[in-house]
C-alpha cells in the first residue's frame, strides 16, 4: 500500500512568512509524529496525535509553531513569521497506534528560509 | 529522560564484510522499544529492525541483526554481507512506554562500504 506522503517536497521563503507543511499519514494509522531534522540540532521529535488529539505539544520549538489533523488524518504543520534557524528538514512518521509500535516516516519536506 | 548514543560518527567497511554499529541506551522506562532507521543521501528514513525490550531473542530482519544486551544498555545493529547500496546513516532510535511520545534518537553513524 501506499506509504507516508508528504508536501510540499521542498519549500523556499522568505523571512518572516508563514509555511504549511502536510502529512498524508499510512492509511489505518492512528498515530502521526511530526520530527525536524537540522544539522544541528540532529532529529527532534516536535508533535504526535493520537487521532485528532496532541496530548504534548511541549516540543514545539516556540508558539510559531503549530500543527492540526483533522478526520483522524491528514495533519497540517504550520510554522508562522518564518525564520532562518526554522530552515531544516521536517518529517512526518504514522504507526498503527502509539506506544512503541514502528513508526513509517515519509520522504520529508525541506525547508529554506532566506 | 531518554537518551542514546551512537559513538561511530563513521566507518568506512569493505563490501561483503561484516560490520556492527553502535548504540547504548538510557531510560528509566521498565518497558520500550528500540529501533534502527537507515538514510540514504535520498533523506528517507527506511525501518530496519525493531527489539522489544521484553523480548527473548535477538530481532533479526534478512541481513540485519540486533545484538541486544539489555544488562549493558546496548542495541548495536549489525549488518552481515555488506553491499554498497548500504553506504547511508544509520541512525539508533528508542521510544518507552509511559515516556516520551516521539522517538528519541541518537546522532548516527555515517556507514560507507567500499568496493
Amino acid at each position: 500500500g501506499a506509504g507516508v506522503s508528504q508536501s510540499p517536497s521542498n519549500k523556499v521563503t522568505e523571512k518572516g512568512k508563514d509555511v504549511e507543511l502536510r502529512c498524508d499519514p499510512i492509511s489505518g494509522h492512528t498515530a502521526l509524529y511530526w520530527y525536524r531534522q537540522s544539522l544541528g540540532q540532529g532529529l527532534e521529535f516536535l508533535i504526535y496525535f493520537q487521532g485528532n488529539s496532541a496530548p504534548d505539544k511541549s516540543g514545539l520549538p516556540s508558539d510559531r509553531f503549530s500543527a492540526e489533523r483533522t478526520g483522524g488524518s491528514v495533519s497540517t504543520l504550520t510554522i508562522q513569521r518564518t525564520q532562518q534557524e526554522d530552515s531544516a528538514v521536517y518529517l512526518c512518521a504514522s504507526s498503527l497506534a502509539g506506544q512503541v509500535e514502528t513508526q513509517y516516516f515519509g520522504p520529508g519536506t525541506r525547508l529554506l528560509v532566506l | 529522560a531518554q537518551k542514546i548514543t551512537q559513538t561511530q560518527p563513521g566507518m568506512f567497511v569493505q563490501e561483503k564484510e561484516a560490520v556492527t554499529l553502535d548504540c547504548t541506551y538510557d531510560t528509566s522506562d521498565p518497558s520500550y522499544g528500540l529501533f534502527w532507521y537507515k538514510q540514504p543521501s535520498s533523506g528517507e528514513m527506511i525501518f530496519l529492525i525493531y527489539q522489544g525490550s521484553y523480548d527473548q531473542q535477538n530481532a533479526t530482519e534478512g541481513r540485519y541483526s540486533l545484538n541486544f544486551q539489555k544488562a549493558r544498555k546496548s542495541a548495536n545493529l549489525v549488518i552481515s554481507a555488506s553491499q554498497l547500496g548500504d553506504s547511508a546513516m544509520y541512525f539508533c532510535a528508542m521510544r518507552g512506554v509511559g515516556g516520551a511520545d516521539g522517538l528519541t534518537f541518537g546522532k548516527g553513524t555515517h556507514l560507507i562500504i567500499q568496493p
